[in-house]
Protein backbone atom coordinates (compact mmCIF):
# COMPACT_ATOMS: atom_id res chain seq x y z
CA UNK A 1 0.00 0.00 0.00
CA UNK A 2 1.79 3.25 -0.94
CA UNK A 3 1.22 5.62 1.85
CA UNK A 4 1.42 9.26 2.43
CA UNK A 5 1.57 10.17 6.16
CA UNK A 6 1.02 13.75 8.38
CA UNK A 7 0.68 14.48 11.88
CA UNK A 8 -3.13 15.60 12.41
CA UNK A 9 -1.95 18.16 14.76
CA UNK A 10 -3.46 20.73 15.87
CA UNK A 11 -0.41 22.69 15.09
CA UNK A 12 -0.37 25.70 17.10
CA UNK A 13 1.48 28.98 15.78
CA UNK A 14 1.21 32.52 16.79
CA UNK A 15 0.70 35.07 14.41
CA UNK A 16 4.02 36.21 12.25
CA UNK A 17 5.94 32.65 13.52
CA UNK A 18 6.67 29.96 10.65
CA UNK A 19 4.41 27.57 10.37
CA UNK A 20 6.16 23.83 9.33
CA UNK A 21 4.16 21.01 8.32
CA UNK A 22 5.35 18.09 7.32
CA UNK A 23 4.99 14.93 5.46
CA UNK A 24 6.42 11.67 4.73
CA UNK A 25 5.53 8.91 2.05
CA UNK A 26 6.28 5.47 1.18
CA UNK A 27 6.00 5.29 -2.43
CA UNK A 28 9.88 5.63 -3.94
CA UNK A 29 8.43 6.05 -7.46
CA UNK A 30 6.87 9.05 -6.51
CA UNK A 31 7.76 12.44 -8.74
CA UNK A 32 5.82 14.93 -7.42
CA UNK A 33 4.20 16.41 -4.79
CA UNK A 34 1.40 18.73 -4.18
CA UNK A 35 -0.22 20.66 -0.78
CA UNK A 36 -3.36 21.65 -0.09
CA UNK A 37 -5.53 24.09 2.34
CA UNK A 38 -8.99 23.06 2.89
CA UNK A 39 -10.91 25.44 4.95
CA UNK A 40 -13.52 23.66 7.60
CA UNK A 41 -17.06 22.93 5.66
CA UNK A 42 -14.71 23.46 1.89
CA UNK A 43 -13.18 21.70 -0.32
CA UNK A 44 -9.20 21.52 -0.99
CA UNK A 45 -7.64 24.09 -2.70
CA UNK A 46 -4.09 23.53 -4.69
CA UNK A 47 -1.33 26.32 -2.98
CA UNK A 48 1.81 24.60 -3.85
CA UNK A 49 3.43 21.54 -6.06
CA UNK A 50 7.24 20.37 -6.37
CA UNK A 51 8.34 18.31 -8.68
CA UNK A 52 12.25 18.25 -8.01
CA UNK A 53 14.56 17.97 -5.03
CA UNK A 54 15.12 21.55 -3.15
CA UNK A 55 13.27 24.30 -2.19
CA UNK A 56 10.01 25.98 -4.14
CA UNK A 57 9.05 29.47 -2.80
CA UNK A 58 5.71 31.32 -3.46
CA UNK A 59 4.73 33.98 -1.86
CA UNK A 60 4.87 33.49 2.30
CA UNK A 61 4.68 29.57 0.82
CA UNK A 62 7.94 27.35 1.01
CA UNK A 63 7.79 23.77 -0.22
CA UNK A 64 10.77 21.39 0.34
CA UNK A 65 11.25 17.92 -0.99
CA UNK A 66 13.84 15.31 0.13
CA UNK A 67 13.77 12.40 -2.29
CA UNK A 68 16.23 10.49 -0.58
CA UNK A 69 14.97 10.85 2.75
CA UNK A 70 10.87 10.86 1.54
CA UNK A 71 9.99 13.68 3.44
CA UNK A 72 8.05 16.62 1.81
CA UNK A 73 7.40 20.08 4.06
CA UNK A 74 5.10 22.91 3.87
CA UNK A 75 6.64 26.37 5.55
CA UNK A 76 3.95 29.06 5.91
CA UNK A 77 5.94 32.40 7.17
CA UNK A 78 4.90 35.16 9.06
CA UNK A 79 1.60 32.81 9.75
CA UNK A 80 -1.73 35.02 9.63
CA UNK A 81 -5.10 33.90 11.59
CA UNK A 82 -6.62 33.38 7.81
CA UNK A 83 -4.28 30.45 7.50
CA UNK A 84 -5.40 28.94 9.85
CA UNK A 85 -6.89 25.18 8.15
CA UNK A 86 -6.10 21.49 7.44
CA UNK A 87 -3.01 21.18 5.30
CA UNK A 88 -3.28 17.91 2.76
CA UNK A 89 -0.21 16.27 1.10
CA UNK A 90 -1.02 14.83 -2.04
CA UNK A 91 1.92 12.53 -3.51
CA UNK A 92 1.59 9.81 -6.10
CA UNK A 93 4.11 7.79 -8.20
CA UNK A 94 1.57 6.80 -10.81
CA UNK A 95 -1.74 7.77 -12.11
CA UNK A 96 -3.49 7.69 -9.16
CA UNK A 97 -3.11 10.06 -6.34
CA UNK A 98 -2.75 9.81 -2.74
CA UNK A 99 -3.43 12.05 0.05
CA UNK A 100 -1.89 12.38 3.66
CA UNK A 101 -5.15 12.87 5.91
CA UNK A 102 -4.01 16.08 6.96
CA UNK A 103 -2.58 18.49 9.30
CA UNK A 104 -4.87 20.82 11.07
CA UNK A 105 -3.12 23.99 11.99
CA UNK A 106 -4.62 27.09 14.15
CA UNK A 107 -2.53 30.36 13.97
CA UNK A 108 -3.56 32.49 17.01
CA UNK A 109 -3.76 36.33 17.75
CA UNK B 1 -9.79 29.10 -14.56
CA UNK B 2 -10.41 25.61 -13.96
CA UNK B 3 -14.33 25.38 -12.40
CA UNK B 4 -15.46 22.13 -11.73
CA UNK B 5 -19.30 21.97 -10.29
CA UNK B 6 -21.49 19.79 -8.28
CA UNK B 7 -24.79 19.59 -8.46
CA UNK B 8 -25.84 20.64 -4.71
CA UNK B 9 -24.35 21.84 -2.18
CA UNK B 10 -26.18 19.70 0.22
CA UNK B 11 -29.02 16.55 -0.02
CA UNK B 12 -30.87 14.66 2.17
CA UNK B 13 -32.00 11.03 1.46
CA UNK B 14 -33.75 8.68 3.42
CA UNK B 15 -32.06 5.31 3.84
CA UNK B 16 -32.79 2.61 0.59
CA UNK B 17 -33.16 5.95 -1.64
CA UNK B 18 -30.87 5.89 -5.32
CA UNK B 19 -29.07 9.11 -4.84
CA UNK B 20 -27.39 10.94 -7.88
CA UNK B 21 -24.33 12.98 -7.73
CA UNK B 22 -23.31 14.63 -10.26
CA UNK B 23 -19.85 16.93 -11.36
CA UNK B 24 -19.35 18.94 -14.54
CA UNK B 25 -15.91 20.10 -15.16
CA UNK B 26 -15.32 23.24 -18.01
CA UNK B 27 -11.94 22.49 -18.38
CA UNK B 28 -11.66 19.70 -21.17
CA UNK B 29 -9.96 17.31 -18.54
CA UNK B 30 -9.36 13.83 -19.15
CA UNK B 31 -9.51 12.80 -15.66
CA UNK B 32 -12.66 12.79 -13.24
CA UNK B 33 -12.16 11.46 -9.94
CA UNK B 34 -15.23 10.85 -6.92
CA UNK B 35 -14.00 11.20 -3.37
CA UNK B 36 -15.79 10.66 0.15
CA UNK B 37 -14.19 12.39 3.17
CA UNK B 38 -14.97 12.08 6.79
CA UNK B 39 -13.43 13.02 10.09
CA UNK B 40 -10.48 11.41 10.80
CA UNK B 41 -10.38 9.78 7.83
CA UNK B 42 -9.17 11.92 5.18
CA UNK B 43 -9.70 12.00 1.51
CA UNK B 44 -11.09 8.55 0.16
CA UNK B 45 -10.85 7.86 -3.05
CA UNK B 46 -14.37 5.80 -4.86
CA UNK B 47 -14.24 5.94 -8.49
CA UNK B 48 -11.97 7.58 -10.97
CA UNK B 49 -12.33 7.46 -15.16
CA UNK B 50 -9.80 8.07 -17.40
CA UNK B 51 -11.73 8.44 -20.37
CA UNK B 52 -15.40 8.90 -21.14
CA UNK B 53 -17.34 5.32 -20.94
CA UNK B 54 -14.51 4.31 -18.79
CA UNK B 55 -14.50 3.54 -14.98
CA UNK B 56 -11.99 2.37 -12.52
CA UNK B 57 -12.77 1.21 -8.49
CA UNK B 58 -11.19 3.51 -5.88
CA UNK B 59 -10.07 2.50 -2.37
CA UNK B 60 -13.79 1.73 -1.24
CA UNK B 61 -16.09 1.13 -4.57
CA UNK B 62 -18.29 -0.95 -2.35
CA UNK B 63 -22.21 0.58 -2.57
CA UNK B 64 -21.52 2.86 -5.44
CA UNK B 65 -21.45 2.92 -8.95
CA UNK B 66 -20.27 5.91 -11.55
CA UNK B 67 -20.98 6.77 -14.79
CA UNK B 68 -19.26 8.76 -17.66
CA UNK B 69 -20.96 9.58 -20.74
CA UNK B 70 -19.66 12.53 -21.68
CA UNK B 71 -16.22 14.10 -20.86
CA UNK B 72 -17.31 16.44 -18.99
CA UNK B 73 -19.52 15.36 -16.47
CA UNK B 74 -18.68 12.52 -13.84
CA UNK B 75 -22.15 10.82 -11.96
CA UNK B 76 -21.89 9.04 -8.80
CA UNK B 77 -24.80 6.17 -8.08
CA UNK B 78 -25.65 5.09 -5.02
CA UNK B 79 -27.83 2.32 -5.86
CA UNK B 80 -29.65 1.78 -2.36
CA UNK B 81 -28.21 4.86 0.31
CA UNK B 82 -27.69 3.99 3.99
CA UNK B 83 -26.77 5.79 6.80
CA UNK B 84 -23.01 4.80 6.95
CA UNK B 85 -23.14 6.64 3.28
CA UNK B 86 -23.14 9.88 5.12
CA UNK B 87 -20.63 12.01 4.09
CA UNK B 88 -18.82 15.20 2.16
CA UNK B 89 -18.22 13.69 -1.07
CA UNK B 90 -16.17 15.72 -3.81
CA UNK B 91 -15.64 15.41 -7.05
CA UNK B 92 -12.05 16.56 -8.63
CA UNK B 93 -10.97 16.14 -12.02
CA UNK B 94 -7.14 16.88 -13.94
CA UNK B 95 -5.56 16.45 -17.15
CA UNK B 96 -4.21 12.89 -18.47
CA UNK B 97 -0.50 12.80 -16.91
CA UNK B 98 1.53 11.11 -14.82
CA UNK B 99 1.02 12.94 -11.59
CA UNK B 100 -1.35 16.04 -12.66
CA UNK B 101 -2.75 18.23 -10.77
CA UNK B 102 -6.22 18.03 -9.61
CA UNK B 103 -8.76 21.03 -8.92
CA UNK B 104 -11.81 20.05 -6.79
CA UNK B 105 -15.24 20.84 -6.83
CA UNK B 106 -17.12 22.57 -4.34
CA UNK B 107 -18.79 19.05 -2.65
CA UNK B 108 -21.83 17.72 -2.05
CA UNK B 109 -22.46 17.21 1.96
CA UNK B 110 -24.85 14.36 2.12
CA UNK B 111 -26.81 12.69 4.71
CA UNK B 112 -28.86 9.82 4.91
CA UNK B 113 -31.23 9.67 7.87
Amino acid sequence: QKEVEQNSGPLSVPEGAIASLNCTYSDRGSQSFFWYRQYSGKSPELIMSIYSNGDKEDGRFTAQLNKASQYVSLLIRDSQPSDSATYLCRGGGSYIPTFGRGTSLIVHP
Amino acid sequence: DVKVTQSSRYLVKRTGEKVFLECVQDMDHENMFWYRQDPGLGLRLIYFSYDVKMKEKGDIPEGYSVSREKKERFSLILESASTNQTSMYLCASSLLAEVPEQFFGPGTRLTVL
